[in-house]
């Protein structure tokens, strides 16, 4: 079965701190992996996007990696600013079909 | 270039009434995804759309609900007869596919429609 499990569930961070998110998922045969920033009351954001052969990436501060081989990714998040705040979704999408399995989310709170 | 435009944000209805949701794509986009968030949780996906098609609708219940991409106008997606287990956000996404992949496509989400049933 395709799964794409999140964790932790919820996180508080002081402002200024680093943290990292993780992300597992069974998700067969691969295709990419996203994940997006969810602010309260708005719609996903996209940060990142990871091909096969992609093992990291970065945009600003936030830096995803990508195991293929143990079907692990992690978000890490540097100098955490409370405009960080937020759910951050990540979405795994299979080859050769629609499928697009988006995980629960992990819920940062980012505190002065 | 406009994002994807998703109306109306907030819409109250008791139960009974009919609630319908619009999707407009964004410009170039001809693939529409309807997903469905309840408070507290992620997104759940419901049904898949190209031009005049439905793709995949495994997500979606098979009564009371139905969506639409007709060939001019937005995506639409049709709640009838609410239930207060219908209250919700709905968020539209839209892509368009590079190299022939339908799932290496980028997906822009809306703002969301949030739907209350009294």
């Amino acid at each position: 079965k395709n799964q794409v499990e999140q964790s932790p569930q919820s996180l508080i961070i002081l402002e200024g701190k680093n943290c990292t998110l993780q992300c597992n998922y069974t998700v067969s045969p691969f295709s990419n992996l996203r994940w997006y920033k969810q602010d309260t009351g708005r719609g996903p954001v996209s940060l990142t996007i990871m091909t096969f052969s992609e093992n990291t990436k970065s945009n600003g501060r936030y830096t995803a990696t990508l195991d293929a081989d143990t079907k692990q990714s992690s978000l890490h998040i540097t100098a955490s600013q409370l405009s960080d705040s937020a759910s951050y979704i990540c979405v795994v999408s299979a080859t050769g079909g629609f499928k697009t399995i988006f995980g629960a989310g992990t819920r940062l709170f980012v505190k002065a | 270039n406009a994002g994807v435009m998703q109306n109306p944000r907030h819409l109250v209805r008791r139960r009974g009434q009919e609630a319908r949701l619009r999707c407009s794509p964004m410009k170039g986009h001809s693939h529409v995804y309807w997903y469905r968030q309840l408070p507290e949780e992620g997104l759940k996906f419901m049904v898949y759309l190209q031009k005049e098609n439905i793709i995949d609708e495994s997500g979606m219940p098979k009564e009371r609900f139905s969506a639409e991409f007709p060939k001019e106008g937005p995506s639409i997606l049709r709640i009838q007869q609410v239930v207060r287990g219908d209250s919700a956000a709905y968020f539209c996404a839209s892509s368009t596919t590079l190299g022939g992949e339908i799932n290496t496509g980028e997906l822009f989400f809306g703002e969301g429609s949030r739907l209350t049933v009294l």
